[in-house]
């Protein structure tokens, strides 16, 4: 498929466990977003990429949270020692070059925490 | 920073009837984008919008940027039930491009 995917779609993890998101974006794509969705709510901004830079962390709530983009191309989210309040879904989002407006979000990956 | 307001949070409508959301914002914004999320989807690109009272149409949808710049709409003539989401409205931020939401509306369409 063309688009962006994220994996996994879903994801339990008991209070104070380590989780890992994975975001793949589409080919060729230059920049890759993070964002998280709470129930009933938008997304909220909390990391960006360009290649492999991390130019934006400042959504990042707290020091828990920790992305990378080691070569340019998939990221990973981590999270870690969950906490309740960090049940939400977790879009990724790319684009294709800096200056281009339209970004591709993938399905998401809905973290619950228990 | 700058934020979007989003009204009505909800509205139910009857298959056929016109629908309507607002964003705005109490300041100048440089652009606005609209999203459509399906329940249990992602956020789908809709439109942007740049210019001082800009009108765009895709079928039955009309989207319009205030002549202040401060607000903008989402009109759905004659909704049919494929109509039935949340419709966001975005600001794309000028530096790093990342998108600040706002909270939506969520769209239910009676048949």
């Amino acid at each position: 498929g063309a688009g962006v995917s994220q994996s996994p779609r879903y994801k339990v993890a008991k209070r104070g466990q380590d989780v890992a998101l994975r975001c793949d974006p589409i080919s060729g794509h230059v920049s890759l977003f993070w964002y998280q969705q709470a129930l009933g709510q938008g997304p909220e901004f909390l990391t960006y990429f360009q290649n492999e830079a991390q130019l934006d962390k400042s959504g990042l709530p707290s020091d828990r949270f920790f992305a990378e983009r080691p070569e340019g191309s998939v990221s990973t989210l981590k999270i870690q020692r969950t906490q309740q309040e960090d049940s939400a879904v977790y879009l990724c989002a790319s684009l294709k070059v800096a200056g281009s407006y339209e970004q591709y979000f993938g399905p998401g990956t809905r973290l619950t925490v228990t | 920073g700058q934020q979007v307001m989003q009204i009505p949070q909800y509205q139910h409508v009857q298959e056929g009837e016109d629908f309507t959301t607002y964003c705005n914002s109490s300041t100048t914004l440089s652009n606005i984008q609209w999203y459509k999320q399906r329940p249990g989807g992602h956020p789908v690109f809709l439109i942007q919008l740049v210019k001082s009272g800009e009108v765009k149409k895709q079928k039955r949808l009309t989207f319009q940027f205030g002549e202040a710049k401060k607000n903008s709409s989402l009109h759905i003539t004659a909704t049919q039930t494929t109509d039935v989401g949340t419709y966001f409205c975005a600001l794309l931020r000028n530096a790093g491009n990342m998108l600040t939401f706002g909270g939506g509306t969520r769209l239910m369409v009676k048949p």
